[in-house]
């Protein structure tokens, strides 16, 4: 099993509807999560931090689930720009370093 | 906004070559990492550092080589580019261990 497990979708979804990733991890004393945005041929860019039970950024909320072992992103209210690659991250604490998950492709059409 | 730096952001150079791709950071971060990304498919770790003259293999297995004399600068090398070299290269920083990357904006390597 992999540390960090992502569904590659990718996800078609129309302007203007809710879609959630959810990303799951082995480690069950890991610590830190994190979501970023991939754009096609860009670098990783931090999306959110996830340190506590989730945390919300205007469209975006972030969410962890320590007792199952998941951290999932809902984004409301789709854009076109919203269309990328979306990395999971976690912290893992035994190895002391990050693993990414493989990411979760996100397609909006108008 | 992140202040990593990495150079040259396209190469396309010949078999056999020797390079060197560069990467500097400006917010003092002890901790630096080399990734490299094919199009479409995950990130895989080839090297990190934890801090001057500290330098690490990652989880992918690469020959290519890093050094860190300095705190701001991880800069890789490749001592004869073969055309299995070609893929993405980035470099990624953060204070601790456990804090967010930031991310260079990344090094696209066509060997031919």
């Amino acid at each position: 099993r992999k540390e960090v497990e992502q569904d590659p979708g990718p996800f078609n979804v129309p302007e203007g509807a809710t879609v959630a990733f959810n990303c799951t991890y082995s480690n069950s004393a890991s610590q830190s999560f994190f979501w970023y945005r991939q754009d096609c041929r860009k670098e990783p860019k931090l999306l959110m931090s996830v340190y506590s039970s989730g945390n919300e950024d205007g469209r975006f909320t972030a969410q962890l689930n320590r007792a199952s072992q998941y951290i999932s992103l809902l984004i409301r209210d789709s854009k076109l720009s919203d269309s990328a690659t979306y990395l999971c991250v976690v912290w893992n604490t035994g190895f002391q370093k990050l693993v990414f998950g493989t990411g979760t492709r996100l397609l909006v059409s108008p | 906004e992140a202040d990593i730096y990495q150079t040259p952001r396209y190469l396309v150079i010949g078999t056999g070559k020797k390079i060197t791709l560069e990467c500097s950071q400006t917010m003092g971060h002890d901790k630096m990492y080399w990734y490299q990304q094919d199009p479409g498919m995950e990130l895989h770790l080839i090297h990190y550092s934890y801090g001057v003259n500290s330098t690490e293999k990652g989880d992918l297995s690469s020959e290519s080589t890093v050094s860190r004399i300095r705190t701001e600068h991880f800069p890789l090398t490749l001592e004869s580019a073969r055309p299995s070299h070609t893929s993405q290269y980035l470099c990624a920083s953060n204070r601790d261990g456990n804090s967010p990357l930031h991310f260079g904006n990344g090094t696209r390597l066509t060997v031919t």
